[in-house]
């Protein structure tokens, strides 16, 4: 069975960091590009970012750039999403998605984990 | 960054209805369109892929069509369990971007 489990989430103030992790299981880690999505309170869908099968390839959405670092090790069937310099605007649930090898959807998604950032 | 636009943000309807919700891209993304349907509490789940073809799991009932800049999801005969939040997605260029939802509503 396929499985994407998230944690890392938690209450941090303004400016502060936190590393969320995604652990996979029940599929070939390897041969999946990963995704992290995002979701404030009450609003809709928002993609932050990916990372191809050999982390070569590394993208991010346009108001995350330079505060978030995607990284993945295959040998621990994870992906990380390093998230520093926190906003308000930051206050999502965030998560992990696989996307198909030579497609290019989310087929598979974890349950996610609350960020919030307040003082 | 293309921006994709669903009409309508809310909807109304009954069991046993016919539903169609739009999504428009802002360009050309061929058929790089994907529908998710996401209940409250829960993560979205993947309906159509490829603007048209159906995931595995999901009930025939649902469909989808289109190309280019225009897509429509379509719900043949609402059931109960269909009354949840629809999201399109491009996946033709990063940042793959979303619509902005549309809420099905009894």
């Amino acid at each position: 069975e396929v499985q994407l489990v998230e944690s890392g989430g938690g209450l941090v103030t303004p400016g502060g960091s936190l590393r969320l992790s995604c652990a996979a299981s029940g599929f070939t880690f390897s041969s999946y590009n990963m995704h992290w999505v995002r979701q404030a309170p009450g609003k809709g869908l928002e993609w932050v970012s990916s990372i191809s099968t050999t982390s070569s390839y590394v993208s991010y959405t346009h108001s995350v750039k330079g505060r978030f670092t995607i990284s993945r090790d295959n040998a621990k069937n994870s992906v990380y999403l390093q998230i520093d310099s926190l906003r308000a605007e930051d206050t999502s649930v965030y998560y992990c998605a696989r996307d198909p090898p030579g497609y290019y959807y989310f087929d598979y998604w974890g349950q996610g984990t609350l960020v919030t950032v307040s003082s | 960054d293309i921006q994709m636009t669903q009409s309508p943000s809310s909807l109304s309807a009954s069991v046993g209805d016919r539903v169609t919700i739009t999504c428009r891209a802002s360009q050309t993304i061929s058929t790089y369109l994907n529908w998710y349907q996401q209940k409250p509490g829960k993560a979205p789940k993947l309906l159509i892929y490829a603007a048209s073809s159906l995931q595995s799991g999901v009930p025939s009932r649902f469909s989808g069509s289109g190309s280019g800049t225009d897509f429509t999801l379509t719900i043949s005969s609402l059931r109960p369990e269909d009354f949840a939040s629809y999201y399109c997605q491009q996946s033709y260029s990063i940042p793959n971007t979303f619509g902005q939802g549309t809420k099905l509503e009894i």
